[in-house]
């Protein structure tokens, strides 16, 4: 079973375009979260989505930062316009959704995103 | 809301030795969970050990245990046998399952930087 798969890796952008992180959760895992973490500071909750459906974006900035998790494919953070301040690691994390076990969320090895 | 505390920015321990990492949290709920996880340099996020509020009993894995003192909202973890491959960023996080039957936010500290010396 494989684990949380985030690409790319690293992606280098510079001022003014776009950037598009990826995630495909566990298999059978239905909910999604995604973090930020600045340089030499904690995880900061961004979005919580579920397939089809946005449940907790109040991490998100309002403006530039959009989320999607469709029915399928892979959940898409993108980032428009990115500045400097957006460089940073990305974690994208996957839960079961509503089962009966509470497993912790499930984390990929990151995006960092480099803003030149 | 629920807020998590780490105090310890930094720590460091002698190798073989025991070190505890302080975690403190606030909130109304009575059922919930509480993780540490370890970010090693290569900045994974690894699950290290899981408590449920609801379980008396501490919860151990291999040389990692915690004391979960659920009246004082505290959440430590303790290191035993401490080894180089320890040396991470530690983060404890608190999550609360929602009425629906699924969950709400993880909520993490801002993290422990600990240290093992050869």
């Amino acid at each position: 079973n494989a684990g949380v798969m985030q690409n790319p890796r690293h992606l280098v952008r510079r001022r003014g375009q776009e950037a598009r992180l990826r995630c495909s959760p566990m298999k059978g895992h239905s909910h999604v979260y995604w973090y930020r973490q600045l340089p030499e500071e904690g995880l900061k909750f961004m979005v919580y989505l579920q397939k089809e459906n946005i449940i907790d974006e109040s991490g998100m900035p309002k403006e530039r930062f959009s989320a999607e998790f469709p029915k399928e494919g892979p959940s898409i953070l993108r980032i428009q316009q990115v500045v400097r301040g957006d460089s940073a690691a990305y974690f994208c994390a996957s839960q079961p959704g509503t089962s009966g076990r509470r497993d912790p969320p499930y984390f990929g090895p990151g995006t960092r995103l480099l803003v030149l | 809301a629920q807020t998590v505390t780490q105090s310890q920015p930094e720590m460091s321990v002698q190798e073989a030795e025991t070190v505890t990492l302080s975690c403190t949290y606030d909130t109304s709920e009575s059922n919930y969970y509480l993780f540490w996880y370890k970010q090693p340099p290569s900045r994974q996020m690894i699950l290290v050990i899981r408590q449920e509020a609801y379980k008396q009993q501490n919860a151990t894995e291999n040389r990692f245990s915690v004391n979960f003192q659920k009246a004082a909202k505290s959440f430590s973890l303790k290191i035993s046998d401490s080894q180089l491959g320890d040396t991470a960023m530690y983060f404890c996080a608190f999550m609360k399952p929602s009425a629906s039957g699924g969950y709400q936010k993880v909520t993490f500290g801002i993290g422990t930087k600990l240290q093992v010396i050869p």
